[in-house]
């Protein structure tokens, strides 16, 4: 198994500028989500998913979108990339359930100029 | 709602010294609880959880976790740590019910001194 995959692993974009962080993951997991992690902030959760086709907000979700049409995929779109949007973003995934460990992928890197 | 307070933002220590790196909660309703260590430039990976039954909890790497919820606190510890365990460390909450939300601390790093 890959786990929990993100692309691209570095990312630098002008202000205005849009793009998708992908996620996928090969474990079958129905929940998704997606972080990001800012210094003394710790993680704050953007978008979550319990399944295909369900998504909904977190903590921080303005300036961002995502959608699950898989159970695989859970990409996070970026509509106007601003430099408070630089960070580093966390996908995770796991079973159904709070009890269930949540699978990290590595991470990507984005810095807006 | 829930939240989660870690104390210390950093926690220098000596390498075989013990340690105890700090976490408070508050929630509305009964959570399961979840310390994660994050290595440098890596994502996170699950330490130790508390779902239920014993109050002390064995993880991965020789941490323990002791619940105690009159304090509603979730303190992780190791009698003695080692320079690997170099890392950032995050305690976690989640509901127990449907609404598979986890919430987060904001990190305690632990620098392990020679």
């Amino acid at each position: 198994n890959a786990g929990v995959t993100q692309t691209p692993k570095f990312q630098v974009l002008k202000t205005g500028q849009s793009m998708t962080l992908q996620c996928a993951q090969d474990m079958n997991h129905e929940y998704m989500s997606w972080y990001r992690q800012d210094p003394g902030m710790g993680l704050r959760l953007i978008h979550y998913s319990v399944g295909a086709g369900i998504t909904d907000q977190g903590e921080v979700p303005n300036g961002y979108n995502v959608s699950r049409s898989t159970t695989e995929d859970f990409p996070l779109r970026l509509l106007s990339a601003a430099p408070s949007q630089t960070s580093v973003y966390f996908c995770a995934s796991s079973y159904l359930g709070s009890t269930n460990e949540q699978f990290f992928g590595p991470g990507t890197r984005l810095t807006v100029l | 709602a829930q939240s989660v307070t870690q104390l210390d933002s950093q926690v220098p220590v000596f390498e075989e010294a013990p340690v105890e790196l700090r976490c408070n909660y508050s929630s509305s309703v009964s959570v399961y609880l979840f310390w994660y260590v994050q290595y440098p430039n890596q994502g996170l990976q699950l330490l130790l959880k508390y779902l239920s039954g014993s109050t002390l909890v064995k993880g991965i790497n020789g941490f323990e976790a002791e619940f105690n919820k009159s304090q509603t606190s979730f303190h992780l510890r190791k009698p003695s740590v080692h320079i690997s365990d170099t890392a950032e460390y995050f305690c976690a909450v989640g509901p127990m019910n449907r609404d598979d939300k986890i919430i987060f601390g904001k990190g305690t790093r632990l620098h392990i001194l020679p």
